[in-house]
């Protein structure tokens, strides 16, 4: 049963690009969950999506967004990157039962490095 | 809003017992998850209280008092192994997405 898989695990830009990072859910998971993590810091919610749609944000601009395909799995894109936006990005999913919390399950992360 | 804090950095023996303390302060609070995670690894799920109380599970307990915004995680007879960042996690809204504080850095020696 593979769990929540992350690519790329690595990934150098410079200063303007763009990026994408994708994220398959743990199998039988609905929900996907982008946060954004930097060095000595704990996760930064980025959003989640549900059912395709963004179902909520966290506090970032809106140069960062993203997408959810019929087959659950998701992307991240982060456009105009600036050098802060170095850091870890992890990808979690769950499955969401009715008002029922599950607890979410993290990949491996893909470490974006801005130069 | 939300504002979580947990200490820094624990250091603790091989063998011994130790407390991991997190005070929140979270609107539309509905749980609190404990997350650990090793150095370049993503986190593991450890906990989530929604009543008060302590909830025990093998080694690790965690203990939830809404009332005082308050939470522990309990880590009995320390291993090398359980060296790693702890993080506090309450979570809020329907959707239930935990927010993360800065984690304590645990560090077992012989």
């Amino acid at each position: 049963d593979a769990g929540v898989t992350q690519s790329p695990t690595h990934l150098i830009k410079t200063r303007g690009q763009q990026v994408t990072l994708r994220c398959s859910p743990k199998s039988g998971h609905d929900t996907v969950s982008w946060y954004q993590q930097a060095l000595g810091q704990g996760p930064q919610f980025i959003f989640q999506y549900y059912e395709e749609e963004e179902r909520q944000r966290g506090n970032f601009p809106d140069r960062f967004s993203g997408h959810q395909f019929p087959n659950y799995s998701s992307e991240l894109n982060v456009n105009a990157l600036l050098l802060g936006d170095s850091a870890l990005y992890l990808c979690a999913s769950s499955f969401q039962t009715g008002g029922n919390n599950q607890p979410q399950h993290f990949g491996d992360g893909t470490r974006l490095s801005i130069l | 809003g939300q504002n979580i804090d947990q200490p820094t950095e624990m250091t603790a023996t091989e063998g011994a017992i130790v407390q991991i303390n997190c005070t929140y302060q979270t609107s539309g609070f509905n749980g609190l998850f404990w997350y650990q995670q090793h150095a370049g690894e993503a986190p593991t799920f450890l906990s989530y209280n929604v009543l008060d109380g302590l909830e025990e599970k093998g080694r690790f307990s965690s203990f939830l008092s809404r009332s005082k915004g308050y939470s522990y995680l309990l880590l009995k007879e320390l291993q090398m192994k359980d060296s790693a960042s702890y993080l506090c996690a309450p979570s809020s809204g329907g959707s239930y997405i935990p927010t993360f504080g800065r984690g304590t850095s645990l560090i077992v020696h012989p």
